[in-house]
């Protein structure tokens, strides 16, 4: 499969745990975001980066969520002490920056859930 | 600021019959207006995008028109299918960055 993959699928944590989810966007694609959604909304940005620069960080990601693209390949985001708010599927896209190219490929998603 | 209006939220079509969902956008700096397609349980898939020096496009059976003065843009499905029931997100972007969703339309089919 060639296309984005995340890990894990699925998070079941307790409040106040850490979490840490992997995304491994498609291999020539330059472009990283994250998004979360939530039941009957829009994915809402949450931060993406070119290579292994951060970018942009959504002004509403508190400042328990931190992400990493350290080889500018896979990314991480972690979350600290989760809270019940943040119970959401966290999507992983990809892009290829370029002249004409902007189209985002989504992956599966990570489903989070805060007891 | 950023914000995109959809609408409506809920549509339920005859088959055979045309669909139309349509969004607002704020950022008179948007250039790239795409549109997703979600079906339940399953990711966001690209279904058809347009940039702004161009007015209307079309896949097949599916079009999107944009008017950058109103700063609306719209989604025509004609001739709906049972598997076009699904949830349509739409969305605008200032460039090669992130994408600002609309809040979905879920799109029932009826056979």
């Amino acid at each position: 499969d060639t296309g984005v993959s995340q890990d894990p699928r699925h998070k079941i944590t307790k409040r106040g745990q850490n979490v840490t989810f992997r995304c491994d966007p498609i291999s020539e694609h330059n472009r990283l975001y994250w998004y979360r959604q939530t039941l009957g909304q829009g994915p809402e940005f949450l931060t993406y980066f070119q290579n292994e620069a951060q970018l942009e960080k959504s002004r509403l990601l508190s400042d328990r969520f931190s992400a990493e693209r350290p080889k500018g390949s896979f990314s991480t985001l972690e979350i600290q002490r989760t809270e019940q708010g943040d119970s959401a599927m966290y999507l992983c896209a990809s892009s290829l920056a370029g002249l004409a190219d902007n189209e985002q490929f989504f992956g599966p998603g990570t489903r989070l859930t805060v007891l | 600021g950023e914000n995109v209006e959809q609408h409506p939220s809920t549509l339920s079509v005859q088959e055979g019959d045309s669909a139309v969902i349509k969004c607002t956008y704020s950022d008179s700096a948007s250039n790239y207006f795409p549109w997703y397609k979600q079906e339940l349980g399953k990711r966001p898939q690209l279904i058809i995008d347009i940039r702004s020096n161009v007015g209307e496009k079309k896949d097949q059976r599916i079009a999107v028109t944009l008017n950058k003065t109103a700063k609306h843009f719209s989604l025509h499905i004609t001739e709906t299918q049972p598997e076009d029931s699904a949830v349509y997100f739409c969305g605008y972007s200032g460039g090669y960055q992130k994408v600002t969703f609309g809040t979905g339309t879920k799109l029932q089919v009826i056979p």
